[in-house]
């Protein structure tokens, strides 16, 4: 079975420092990949997606992602987190065809100090 | 454009009991999907239906089980209710152009807990 796994639980950051969270998915065919945040008390919505192109992708609140193949990762950065970033982040994987499952990882708790 | 809304938001139910959640998706989304959110397994697929039809299943047992109207709305239902139930069940709704990437719009939830 598929499988996504994001490497850190809970990140502490000072704003104004540099973001990366790790994401590794387990299927080796064509997939569609997802960044979700959950804000405290909000509902989940969607960062950035890769589908196919270039494997650098930008989303929204200048978050970014890249998709590298060779190491079935597609890791979240952001060059300079603010406080308003706290949040959960989901990276989330399906296949590339329809009414595949989408699969989470378990979520990377990020908090921002300002 | 109004979201994806689920109803009703919170829950509190015994065991043994059995429970219905209720999701109806952005206009025009034919796809709806259910998952369940835990702080020990994360979030978890349960089902996704289309146009009527269950489409794909996660790994619960028979206790879970769900439908969708052929206006799109879904619910889904919890049989027998076990302490381990509760959590928070999302619904997700996309339009599904035939392509898995769609993108999958998330409701606030529905929080069950059972005592």
């Amino acid at each position: 079975a598929q499988s996504v796994s994001q490497h850190n639980h809970h990140v502490i950051l000072s704003e104004a420092a540099s973001l990366e969270l790790g994401c590794n998915y387990s299927y080796g065919g064509t997939v569609n990949l997802f960044w979700y945040v959950q804000y405290p008390g909000q509902h989940l919505q969607l960062l950035l997606k890769y589908f196919s192109g270039d494997p650098l992708v930008k989303g929204i609140k200048g978050f970014e992602a890249e998709f590298i193949k060779s190491k079935f990762s597609f890791n979240l950065r952001k060059p300079s987190v603010q406080w308003s970033d706290t949040a959960e982040y989901f990276c989330a994987v399906n296949e590339g065809q329809a009414g595949t499952a989408l699969i989470f990882g378990k979520g990377t708790t990020l908090s921002v100090s300002s | 454009k109004a979201g994806v809304t689920q109803t009703p938001r919170y829950l509190i139910k015994t065991r043994g009991q059995q429970v219905t959640l209720s999701c109806s998706p952005i206009s025009g989304h034919r796809s709806v999907s259910w998952y369940q959110q835990t702080p020990g397994q994360g979030l978890q697929f349960l089902f996704e239906y289309f146009s009527e039809t269950q489409r794909n299943k996660g790994n619960f047992p028979g206790r879970f089980s769900g439908r969708q109207f052929s206006n799109s709305r879904s619910e889904m239902n919890v049989s027998t209710l076990e302490l381990g139930d509760s959590a928070l069940y999302l619904c997700a709704s996309k339009r599904d152009m035939g392509q898995g990437g769609d993108e999958q719009f998330f409701g606030p939830g529905t929080r069950l807990t059972v005592l």
